[in-house]
């Protein structure tokens, strides 16, 4: 089975502060995929990746940053937090068809 | 660009019965791939069933079908015999076939909540 880790399912950080959100895959998948969801707008592409130290923006990409040094890490960036950026922020990897996901992590940002 | 819509926000169904979630896409490309997802409240994502634009029967997975209508451009997922722990969001995605780099990016809808009862 494919798994997906996130590093935390529940964070709270301050206004200002750097963020980081840390994706593990286990199936040496090439694509790797950071979402944000929120109520009522469903799941919005924040970054992705299809190798490593590649990486392309999604449709929300601003505020936010990505680095994947190797194949199985994924990392999301948040500059400087902000209230806006509180969110669930779900991962995801994909080697074949259909994208597998992480459990996500709620992110309050006070 | 591409577009999906799901209109119900919310539905409920007893249990046992049938549910239909509704899903119409828009997308200019000749070729594409519409996915349906479970989220239950833990959060997580769960794939479902899987349609290519080019299969020629709907496709079906144990309770779960998809009644794929491509000239109205939907997409709806079938659940027969509900239970109680299909209670869960439900997304419907599109993609399309480049299946490299941006070609892989799913496109989704906003949900439907689904609440299933005795």
């Amino acid at each position: 089975d494919v798994k997906v880790t996130q590093s935390s399912r529940y964070l709270v950080k301050r206004t200002g502060e750097k963020v980081f959100l840390e994706c593990v895959q286990d199936m040496d998948h090439e694509n790797m995929f950071w979402y944000r969801q929120d109520p009522g707008l469903g799941l919005r592409l924040i970054y992705f990746s299809y190798d490593v130290k590649m990486k392309e923006k999604g449709d929300i990409p601003e505020g936010y940053s990505v680095s994947r040094e190797k194949k199985e890490r994924f990392s999301l960036i948040l500059e400087s937090a902000s209230t806006n950026q509180t969110s669930m922020y779900l991962c995801a990897s994909q080697g074949g068809r259909e994208q597998y996901f992480g459990p996500g992590t709620r992110l309050t940002v006070t | 660009a591409q577009k999906i819509t799901q209109t119900q926000p919310g539905m409920f169904v007893q249990e046992k019965e049938a549910v239909t979630l509704d899903c119409t896409y828009d997308t200019s490309d000749p070729s594409y791939g519409l996915f349906w997802y479970k989220q239950p409240s833990s959060g997580e994502m769960i794939f479902l069933i899987y349609q290519g634009s080019y299969d020629q029967q709907n496709a079906t997975e144990g309770r779960y079908s998809l009644n794929f209508q491509k000239a109205r451009k939907s997409a709806n997922l079938v659940i027969s015999a509900s239970q109680l722990g299909d209670s869960a969001m439900y997304f419907c995605a599109m993609r399309g076939y480049i299946l490299t780099g941006g070609g892989n990016k799913l496109t989704f809808g906003t949900g439907t909540q689904l609440k299933v009862e005795l």
